[in-house]
């Protein structure tokens, strides 16, 4: 079946320093693939979202390419903020397109951002 | 516009007991998915309501799991008796018909079984 394999955590960085969230996935389809994001106290959000081969999707500074070559789907940020502490999930949809949107999650990382 | 919407924040119950979580989507959100991250561990796919009905629940781990959603509306989702091993976040999202429409979660419940 469909996997998700993300970076276990915790990550620890200093603001202003340079993110990086490794995502591969095992899907059986052409699957859709996400970044979501819980911040303290909060519900999942979807951060970015990718549909096909070399699409990158970007939001709030965060950039992630869909690498069918590699089943790869990392994110970046460049310049990380305080407010950026929070679990991210990759996740990815192998029903985009139809009616419904069943999501496959990797095991999440918490990014701790330190001033 | 209110979110989705879940109920309690936190549960902590004995084995053996039984505990209902509750789900209150977006309005007019035809699609209600509930999903389970167990332990830190990876979000996991339990079921998928399209109005009342249950288009997919292939997630679901045993029977002493049951959702409802009656009236296409709020659902619920019943543990009995609780297990262990059912301690973890329980998470409801909603979505509108259609195709490619994004779902949007709620908080969670946290169910602790001691």
């Amino acid at each position: 079946g469909d996997s998700v394999t993300q970076m276990e955590g915790p990550v620890t960085l200093s603001e202003e320093a340079f993110l990086t969230i490794n995502c591969t996935y095992t899907a059986t389809g052409y699957p859709s693939l996400f970044w979501y994001v819980q911040y303290p106290g909060e519900g999942l959000q979807l951060l970015l979202k990718a549909t096909k081969a070399d699409d990158k999707g970007s939001n709030k500074g965060f950039e992630a390419t869909y690498r069918k070559e590699t089943t790869s789907f990392h994110l970046e940020k460049g310049s990380v903020q305080v407010s950026d502490s929070a679990v991210y999930f990759c996740a990815l949809s192998d029903r985009w397109g139809a009616a419904g949107n069943k999501l496959t999650f990797g095991g999440g990382t918490r990014v701790l951002v330190k001033p | 516009e209110a979110g989705v919407t879940q109920f309690p924040s936190h549960s902590v119950i004995e084995k053996g007991q039984t505990v209902t979580l509750r789900c209150d989507p977006i309005s007019g959100h035809d699609n209600l998915y509930w999903y389970r991250r167990v332990m830190g561990k990876e979000i996991k796919f339990l079921l998928h309501f399209v109005k009342e009905s249950k288009q997919d629940e292939s997630g679901m781990p045993n029977n002493r799991f049951l959702a409802e959603r009656t009236g296409g509306t709020y659902s619920t989702l019943k543990v009995q008796p609780a297990e262990l091993e059912d301690s973890g976040v329980y998470f409801c999202a909603s979505s509108q018909e259609g195709v490619n429409t994004e779902a949007f979660f709620g908080q969670g419940t946290r169910l602790t079984v001691v």
